[in-house]
């Protein structure tokens, strides 16, 4: 098992630049999330998916759109950057039960300019 | 709501030297607990959760945790650290709710010394 992969490794965009991030588990889990990762703030929660085609927000959801047409998939899109969206982007799934482990993918490195 | 404080934001400590790095939550309703850890530039991996029975976890890497109710603390230890083990290490809550079940804490900086 790949576990959870996210690409790409390294981006920096531009101002108002839009991009995806992508992220797939071959675990077939139900549960997937979007994290973001701040210097003294640990993980904040931008999106998460209950499973194929159910989508809502978390703590930080603005400037960022998601969907889960499958259940491997779950891609974050950034509609305009911002430099306030420069961070690392985690994205995690697990099984839909509050005591499951989530699993991570090894993260993403944005850079806004 | 739920919510996890981690005191110490950075804690430096000699190698083969105990250690404890500190946990408290809140939570109106009953939670299951987790220590996760993150090594330089990679993501986050499971050290040990607390989810009921012995209120003592031992988790991965000689690392364990103690649940105590009464002061809704999680603290962890590990009784003699390596200098592989420095690293960043993050305090969770989750609870039986439909949606956002994780909660974590802003994390502690581990840096062990020669």
């Amino acid at each position: 098992n790949a576990g959870v992969t996210q690409t790409p490794k390294f981006q920096v965009l531009k101002t108002g630049q839009s991009m995806t991030l992508q992220c797939a588990q071959d675990m077939n889990h139900e549960y997937m999330s979007w994290y973001r990762q701040d210097p003294g703030m640990g993980l904040r929660l931008i999106h998460y998916s209950v499973g194929a085609g159910i989508t809502d927000q978390g703590e930080v959801p603005n400037g960022y759109n998601v969907s889960r047409s499958t259940t491997e998939d779950f891609p974050l899109r950034l509609l305009s950057a911002a430099p306030s969206q420069t961070s690392v982007y985690f994205c995690a799934s697990s099984d839909y039960d509050g005591q499951d482990t989530q699993y991570f993918g090894p993260g993403t490195r944005l850079t806004v300019l | 709501a739920q919510s996890v404080t981690q005191l110490d934001s950075q804690v430096p400590v000699f190698e083969e030297a105990p250690v404890e790095l500190r946990c408290n939550y809140s939570s109106s309703v009953s939670v299951y607990l987790f220590w996760y850890v993150q090594y330089p530039n990679q993501g986050l991996q499971l050290l040990l959760k607390y989810l009921s029975g012995s209120t003592l976890v031992k988790g991965i890497n000689g690392f364990e945790a103690e649940f105590n109710k009464s002061q809704t603390s999680f603290h962890l230890r590990k009784p003699s650290v390596h200098i592989s083990d420095t690293a960043e290490y993050f305090c969770a809550v989750s609870v039986d709710n439909y949606g956002q079940n994780f909660v974590f804490g802003p994390g502690t900086r581990l840096s062990v010394l020669p």
